[in-house]
């Protein structure tokens, strides 16, 4: 089951900085924090992931609480384009793994408008 | 950018029919993945596959799905009697290691 809890939906001026934020209190220490997106009906697309530093890439920046049980996933400068349902994901990421469920829950629908 | 590729993007077929659903992986990843959508729902794993083998499933994959990787590059997903529940968008995926999977834009399944 998924180990997250994020809010159904939110909104977002085009231009704007968008915040998604993502509940996770029982993340052990050993789980990292993903994200993926999903448009529409595609197939879901990687984002970000971290475990307790905070990252930043060309798509957006997760920033991590320090005691792990939060995190925040922000798109600078939202598009029309990153309309999208966002999913917060913990998993294990450890050397030599078959293993790599993810567990998807409903996710945060962003909607940005013009 | 590399992609996965899915074949076909949409699929017809009858109850009780068999259907394989294809998936090119990316060339140098190790693991593959199948997951499903039905519509209006959460997206659900189905199973995981590595060194030929499959690595972990879930109670959805039951004795009607397969999976087989029969020539080093194709990837596919086998429902040997499917049923109307069987409805979904089914998205193929993989991954070479630690870092995030790349999905395939899926095929959708409808079963009349």
């Amino acid at each position: 089951d998924a180990k997250t809890t994020q809010p159904p939906s939110m909104d977002c001026a085009e231009g704007r900085a968008a915040n998604l934020p993502c509940n996770h209190s029982t993340i052990s220490g050993n789980e990292y924090v993903y994200w993926y997106r999903q448009i529409h009906s595609q197939g879901p697309q990687y984002i970000i992931h971290g475990l307790k530093n905070n990252e930043t890439n060309e798509m957006a920046s997760l920033i991590i609480t320090e005691d792990r049980k939060s995190s925040t996933l922000i798109l600078p400068h939202a598009t029309l384009r990153d309309t999208a349902v966002y999913y917060c994901i913990v998993r294990l990421r450890e050397v030599g793994s078959t293993l790599g469920r993810l567990y998807f829950g409903r996710g945060t629908q962003l909607t940005v408008w013009p | 950018e590399p992609e996965v590729t899915q074949t076909p993007s949409h699929q017809v077929t009858q109850m009780g029919q068999e259907v394989i659903l294809r998936c090119v992986p990316i060339s140098n990843h190790l693991y593959f993945y199948w997951y499903r959508q039905i519509l209006g729902q959460k997206v659900e794993f189905l199973v995981s596959f590595y060194n030929n083998e499959i690595s972990e499933k879930s109670e959805i994959f039951d004795d009607q799905f397969s999976v087989e990787r029969p020539d080093g590059s194709n990837f596919t997903l086998k429902i040997r009697s499917t049923k109307l529940e069987d409805s979904a968008m089914y998205f193929c995926a993989s991954r070479e290691g630690f870092d995030g999977y790349t999905f395939g834009s899926g095929t959708r399944l409808t079963v009349v």
